[in-house]
């Protein structure tokens, strides 16, 4: 069975600071990696995917995760906060088999909070 | 034009009353998902349907029944509610089943039951 694991259900950054939100996975079959976020009131939006291929991935509002299979992690990461970033961040997995049916499994969530 | 539409946005209802939540997707995707999101922000699938068949079926209470009239709309119905249905309900459409499709989510349903 699949499962996600977020380190820290609340980070706290300055503005203008590194962002790092971690995840680590469980997949018996090569993972399809995901990054949601979602803003307050909101529904999710998609950050950035990992399917297969480059190992380093770019999302939407300069964040990144890079998928390390031996570690296996999928930490997000942005260099400099803003104050727009404030948001719940997931962290979720799927499986790439031919019976996949899209299900995602979605981590706990971590909140990021963005200081003045 | 919002892609991924939910109504009610909030419904407040007692206790072993009947409701529905309505979704529809102007983006001519073939599939279409239920998710619930508890108190905890914890976001779980509930239910997938790939052109008006279900695919997807998580250990759900049989009080909930999906419904998919056509290819853009997915509802859920909730039989004798309970406070343990309270949670935010999200509907999300893909172009397709398999995940390497982004997933769509609509802006979702804070059901409360008192």
């Amino acid at each position: 069975a699949q499962s996600v694991t977020q380190l820290g259900s609340h980070v706290s950054v300055s503005e203008g600071a590194l962002v790092l939100l971690r995840c680590n996975y469980s997949s018996s079959v090569p993972p399809y990696l995901f990054w949601y976020v979602q803003y307050p009131n909101q529904g999710l939006q998609l950050l950035l995917k990992y399917t297969t291929g480059a190992t380093l991935v770019k999302g939407i509002n300069g964040f990144e995760a890079e998928f390390k299979k031996s570690e296996t992690s999928f930490h997000l990461t942005k260099p400099s906060a803003h104050m727009s970033d404030a948001a719940e961040y997931f962290c979720a997995v799927s499986d790439s088999g031919s019976s996949n049916t899209g299900k995602l499994i979605f981590g706990q969530g971590t909140t990021l909070q963005v200081k003045p | 034009d919002t892609a991924v539409s939910q109504t009610p946005k909030y419904l407040v209802t007692q206790m072993g009353n009947d409701k529905s939540i309505k979704c529809e997707q102007n983006l001519g995707h073939d599939t279409m998902y239920w998710y619930k999101q508890d108190s905890k922000k914890f976001l779980k699938i509930m239910f997938s349907y790939n052109n008006k068949e279900l695919i997807i079926n998580e250990t759900v209470p049989n009080r909930f029944s999906p419904k998919s009239p056509d290819k853009a709309h997915l509802n859920l119905h909730i039989n004798s509610l309970e406070l343990g249905d309270s949670a935010v309900y999200f509907c999300a459409s893909s172009r397709g089943g398999a995940p390497v499709y982004e997933q769509y989510f609509g802006p979702g349903t804070r059901l409360t039951v008192t």
